[in-house]
């Protein structure tokens, strides 16, 4: 299995509080992806990256924020929480500059805003 | 804008069937297609990724085939097994040379196979 952490695992927050979702690789791949996955919408795009400080935004990037400072690295931030960023926050990494290389997901955080 | 569609939502097989699931997409202008398997609480494991010049791909009991020119793709199991029961989706890739920022997925199928 590919060595992605993420973490927390699961949060619970009140809206308007900010939040910060880490994921944290071994593998030293390149290229790292947050999405969203909620019931009936599949796994949306919120924000990738291509290499350290190189960030850009997904289809549902609104309300998020990114950053990462080292290749192994990747932070979500949801500057001010709402009830409808609650939802399961999955990681994903893949190495090459090709489309033909496969994801490798982490295990994913369950965050509830209240 | 691609869509992506997996029908059923849910399926029930007895042990030992061979069985299909289906994806299809509206825009066959694609560069690859993927199969990811989904446990419950877990993350999504890549089982097989098609190119757009490939017609199929295998890995043991799975075969994935792809129609490009259709907009579909089917994931046949051979032999289920209980351990196959999971939810499976399909993911098409159509935007980019570089990378996987471009992946529309599927809402997924779920799967039961009954002992």
């Amino acid at each position: 299995d590919a060595g992605i952490t993420q973490s927390p695992r699961h949060k619970v927050t009140e809206t308007g509080t900010p939040v910060t979702l880490r994921c944290h690789q071994t593998e030293n791949h390149r290229y790292m992806y947050w999405y969203r996955q909620d019931p009936g919408h599949g796994l949306r795009l919120i924000h990738y990256s291509y290499g350290v400080k190189d960030t850009d935004k997904g289809e549902v990037s609104d309300g998020y924020s990114v950053s990462r400072s080292k290749t192994e690295d990747f932070l979500l931030t949801l500057e001010s929480a709402t009830s409808s960023q609650t939802s399961v926050y999955f990681c994903a990494i893949n190495g090459q500059a090709t489309t033909n290389e496969k994801l490798f997901f982490g295990s994913g955080t369950q965050l509830s805003v209240l | 804008k691609q869509e992506v569609t997996q029908i059923p939502a849910a399926l029930s097989v007895p042990e030992g069937e061979n069985l299909v699931l289906n994806c299809s997409f509206t825009d066959s202008a694609i560069y690859n297609l993927q199969w990811f398997r989904q446990d419950p609480g877990k993350g999504l494991t890549s089982l097989l990724l098609i190119q757009s010049s490939q017609r199929e791909q295998t890995s043991g009991r799975l075969n994935a085939s792809l129609d490009k020119s259709s907009g579909r793709s089917t994931l046949y199991i051979a032999a289920s097994q209980p351990g196959d029961s999971a939810t499976y989706l399909c993911a098409v890739n159509d935007g980019s040379n570089f990378g996987n920022e471009k992946l529309t997925f599927g809402t997924g199928t779920r799967l039961t196979i009954i002992p």
